[in-house]
């Protein structure tokens, strides 16, 4: 089916740097979604997007629902230990009538303390 | 808070068996979800459903089976379990939005 590209698939990064990952389709979205998830559990949603340019806060993380609505980026300012995790993008394409979601491959982050 | 619960973290089986895997949701979603994690092939939907009794073939249908007899309660079912099934089964639900929310999955070892 359908996938997201999703960049970088891991990343290792010192505790205290930023973080950027971003996912990109040839597709248009109506809808992004940014999810984390922790070794042994299933994906949280940590922030949802609604319109093309929208930008979301929750915390130090950060989304962006792209112009074009084929990209979504996701920022983690000044990360911490509790960070680590897999970070994966979804999107809800325009002319997909069900409820489904389309999913990135995930991002894997490793903070060195 | 949306609550989504799976009937077992950790689940061994033989080859052959045949297997239930069962998820309940609290929030009145309509649409039930069912995925299997793989590494390397990220998230695959199996099979989803949009209202009791109504189910409609994901990704990778074959081998499994579903049933939702009540809008909370959504059954993941492997006829005949083959070690080409073990993996991470995630289920999801989602309301009149497109966010879905996912259980804490359950690993399934076939042997």
């Amino acid at each position: 089916g359908q996938q997201l590209n999703q960049s970088p698939q891991s990343m290792f990064i010192q505790e205290g740097e930023d973080v950027s990952m971003n996912c990109t389709s040839s597709s248009i979205f109506n809808t992004w979604l940014w999810y984390k998830q922790e070794p042994g559990e299933g994906p949280v949603l940590l922030i949802a997007l609604y319109k093309a340019g929208e930008l979301t806060s929750n915390g130090r993380l950060t989304a962006q629902f792209g112009i074009t609505r084929k990209d979504s980026f996701l920022n983690i300012s000044a990360s911490i230990p509790s960070d680590v995790g897999i970070y994966f993008c979804a999107g809800q394409l325009r002319n997909q009538g069900a409820q489904k979601l389309v999913f990135g491959q995930g991002t894997r982050l490793t903070i060195n303390p | 808070d949306v609550k989504v619960t799976q009937s077992s973290r950790y689940l061994v089986k033989r080859t052959g068996e045949k297997v239930f895997l069962e998820c309940v949701q609290d929030m009145d979603h309509e649409n039930m979800f069912w995925y299997r994690q793989d590494p390397g092939l990220g998230l695959r939907l199996i099979y989803f459903s949009y209202d009791v009794k109504m189910k409609e073939k994901g990704d990778i249908p074959e081998g499994y089976s579903v049933s939702r007899e009540k809008k909370e309660r959504f059954s993941l079912i492997l006829e005949s379990a083959s070690t080409n099934q073990t993996s991470m089964y995630l289920c999801a639900s989602s309301g009149q939005g497109y966010e879905q929310y996912f259980g804490p999955g359950t690993r399934l070892t076939v042997t």
